[in-house]
């Protein structure tokens, strides 16, 4: 079955500083990996996709995440903190990219990013 | 465009009633699917319905059931409500279905507390 942990429960960082939130996954075959934010009270919002080409996909809000197979690692990232992305952040794998029906998001368990002015 | 709208938006209810859930997909998506978060973590997988049949069901017990209307709106229904209910409901929406690499789209989701 496929699984995704986020090993860091928080991550800290200032306004202005380069930030990471790390994602891992277990998948058989190739893994269509997914981010998402989730603000208080709100639902999950979109941030970007891995399906297929590039390594380095860039998504919403100068969000980009690297992919990386040997590390089986799917880290988020953004040059430049701001305040406002202060949220909770889920990492996401779908379930089984071959079946026919059923696009079953696996979540990773979730990572509070705190930025600091 | 009208992303998915989920209603009602808080809800309470006591142990043993029936809860239903409502869940309006974004104009065009056919596939709806829910998903469970209780405080703390990720969404579990409930439900997946795409042109009005079941599509996906995670492992969640009889007592959850939905269904899919022509519209493509969606209803998850809970009976015999148990303490351990208490969770976020969160409804998503996507475009095609077969093979689908297109991301879910979220509602902001129902919070659903029992007492």
């Amino acid at each position: 079955a496929q699984s995704v942990a986020q090993p860091e429960d928080q991550v800290n960082v200032a306004e202005g500083n380069p930030l990471t939130v790390k994602c891992t996954y277990s998948v058989s075959g190739n893994p269509y990996l997914f981010w998402y934010v989730q603000y208080p009270n709100r639902g999950l919002q979109f941030l970007l996709k891995y399906i297929t080409g590039d390594n380095l996909v860039k998504g919403s809000y100068g969000f980009e995440a690297e992919f990386n197979k040997s590390q089986t690692s799917f880290h988020l990232k953004k040059p430049s903190a701001l305040v406002s992305d202060s949220a909770l952040y889920f990492c996401a794998v779908r379930d089984n990219p071959r079946a026919e029906y059923g696009n079953k998001l696996v979540f990773g368990a979730g990572t509070i990013l705190r930025v600091k002015s | 465009d009208a992303g998915v709208t989920q209603s009602p938006t808080h809800l309470i209810k006591t142990r043993g009633q029936h809860v239903t859930l409502r869940c309006s997909p974004i104009s065009g998506h056919k596939s709806v699917s829910w998903y469970q978060q209780v405080l703390g973590q990720g969404p579990q997988f409930i439900f997946q319905y795409y042109e009005k049949e079941e599509r996906g069901r995670g492992n969640f017990p009889d007592r959850f059931s939905a269904r899919q209307f022509p519209n493509y709106s969606s209803e998850l229904n809970v009976n015999a409500l148990l303490l351990g209910d208490s969770a976020l409901y969160l409804c998503a929406s996507s475009p095609v279905e077969i093979r689908s690499n297109q991301p879910q789209h979220f509602g902001d989701g129902t919070r659903l507390s029992i007492l």
